[in-house]
């Protein structure tokens, strides 16, 4: 199956610092994708995707960064809050009937 | 409406014997996945159905493992002869297409599977 690679694991930060969480995927046939949140005892939920005809998009606190070339994509939490702490993934998948692959999670822990 | 429902939320059971879980989707999607959560190794894809299609099952890991969909809504995952490494929160997804990049996949609150 082909990978998606997610770092850091984990990530502590002060409240209203950036919160950063990057992601490189391999197969060039991935043009989709999303980021997925997941509280403790809860299922994931998006939280925003990006196609790669734009370079960044932005909702809210959250923005994605995209960089085609390097098959690279990265997560970004602006006035990161204690809220916000929860699990992300990263995930990407082909445009049609397909199913996502995921990057093994970031536990992120937005400190008061 | 009502989100993507999974019973039983917890399950113990002792080695070697089966244990069935239960996907209820979001009415009227079409599309139902199951991954399977381990600690710190993400989310693993174990099997999708699409519609009346054939059911994609390249994530299953073991003849142990195996899925069915009713009537194109509820979803049962079967593992028989449960193996310790078979420990994991079981989550279940559904989306109204299908198509990724279309729609989204919602998930359900999962179903943590302990084997003793």
């Amino acid at each position: 199956q082909q990978q998606v690679k997610q770092s850091p694991q984990s990530l502590i930060v002060q409240k209203g610092g950036i919160s950063i969480i990057n992601c490189a995927y391999e197969n060039t046939a991935f043009d989709y994708f999303p980021w997925y949140q997941q509280f403790p005892g809860k299922g994931p939920a998006l939280l925003i995707a990006i196609r790669p005809d734009v370079s960044e998009k932005k909702e809210g606190r959250f923005t994605i960064s995209f960089n085609k070339s390097a098959k690279q994509f990265s997560l970004h939490i602006m006035d990161s809050q204690p809220g916000d702490s929860a699990t992300y993934f990263c995930a990407a998948s082909p445009s049609g009937y397909s199913t996502l692959t995921f990057g093994k999670g970031t536990m992120l822990l937005v400190s008061p | 409406g009502a989100g993507v429902s999974q019973s039983p939320s917890n399950k113990v059971t002792e080695k070697g014997k089966d244990v069935e879980l239960r996907c209820d989707p979001i009415s009227g999607h079409t599309a139902l996945y199951w991954y399977r959560q381990s600690l710190g190794q993400g989310l693993e894809f174990l099997i999708y159905f699409q519609g009346n299609s054939a059911p994609d099952k390249s994530g299953l890991p073991s003849d142990r493992f195996s899925a069915e969909r009713t009537g194109g809504s509820v979803s049962t995952l079967t593992i028989q002869r449960t193996q310790q490494e078979d420990s994991a929160v079981y989550l279940c997804a559904s989306s109204s297409t299908g198509f990724t990049g279309a729609d989204t996949q919602y998930f359900g609150p999962g179903t943590r599977l302990t084997v003793l």
